[in-house]
């Protein structure tokens, strides 16, 4: 399974856009990049999930360079209900389960 | 339409003692998998089904059974429970592989004494 590094944590005030990096050097080349949020006391939630380029949904936005070595999980204007754990992945076409790493804890301050 | 619907979500158990988690899903999905979660961890798969009747181990398997008798429920049985159990256990389907997104439970939160 390809691995992926995130940073384990980032703090952010509200209003700001929030861009959490995520590295991924070995991914195969027809891999998927998929975000997972993850709230207090609840199951992860898919958010969004990207090939290559810019995807762009009503709760985030995606970027992958063409090397595809790494993607930014751009949230915009965040609130303090945007505090949550959001977990990178690369999924493999095909593959039968996923591998969730420890994620990246984004806290939002007032 | 609940989603994915994980019983129960909150239990105490002694050690040695046998329990079942229930996770029923009611969008017909293919794929179903069972995670725990523990304080910095993240989620290990336990096991997993790829339709109704099969089942394959994850990454942290021992201590675990699971059975997909209906398409639409996926248990989890701990034999003998032990202290090295107590976690959060989370429920989760898919339509096919993971490249479909997966829709998780609200989890059931054991803990073994």
């Amino acid at each position: 399974l390809a691995k992926t590094t995130q940073p384990i944590s980032m703090d952010s005030y509200e209003g700001q856009e929030v861009n959490i990096t995520c590295s991924h050097n070995n991914i195969a080349t027809n891999d998927y990049i998929t975000w997972y949020q993850q709230f207090p006391s609840q199951g992860p939630r898919f958010i969004i999930q990207g090939y290559k380029t810019k995807v762009t949904n009503e709760v985030a936005s995606l970027f992958i360079p063409a090397d595809r070595k790494s993607s930014t999980l751009s949230l915009p204007r965040v609130s303090l209900s945007d505090t949550a754990v959001y977990y990178c992945l690369a999924v493999k076409t095909g593959a039968n389960n996923l591998f969730f790493g420890t994620g990246t804890r984004l806290t939002v301050i007032p | 339409n609940a989603g994915v619907t994980q019983t129960p979500k909150f239990r105490v158990l002694k050690t040695g003692q046998s329990m079942t988690l229930l996770c029923a899903q009611d969008m017909n999905h293919e794929y179903m998998y069972w995670y725990r979660q523990d304080p910095g961890m993240g989620l290990r798969l336990i096991h997993y089904s790829v339709g109704e009747g099969t089942t394959a181990k994850g990454e942290v398997p021992d201590g675990y059974n699971v059975s997909r008798l209906k398409k639409q429920n996926f248990l989890l049985g701990l034999e003998s429970a032990a202290p090295s159990q107590t976690s959060v256990y989370f429920c989760a389907s898919s339509y096919g592989a993971p490249n479909y997104g997966y829709t998780f439970g609200s989890g059931t939160r054991l803990t073994v004494v």
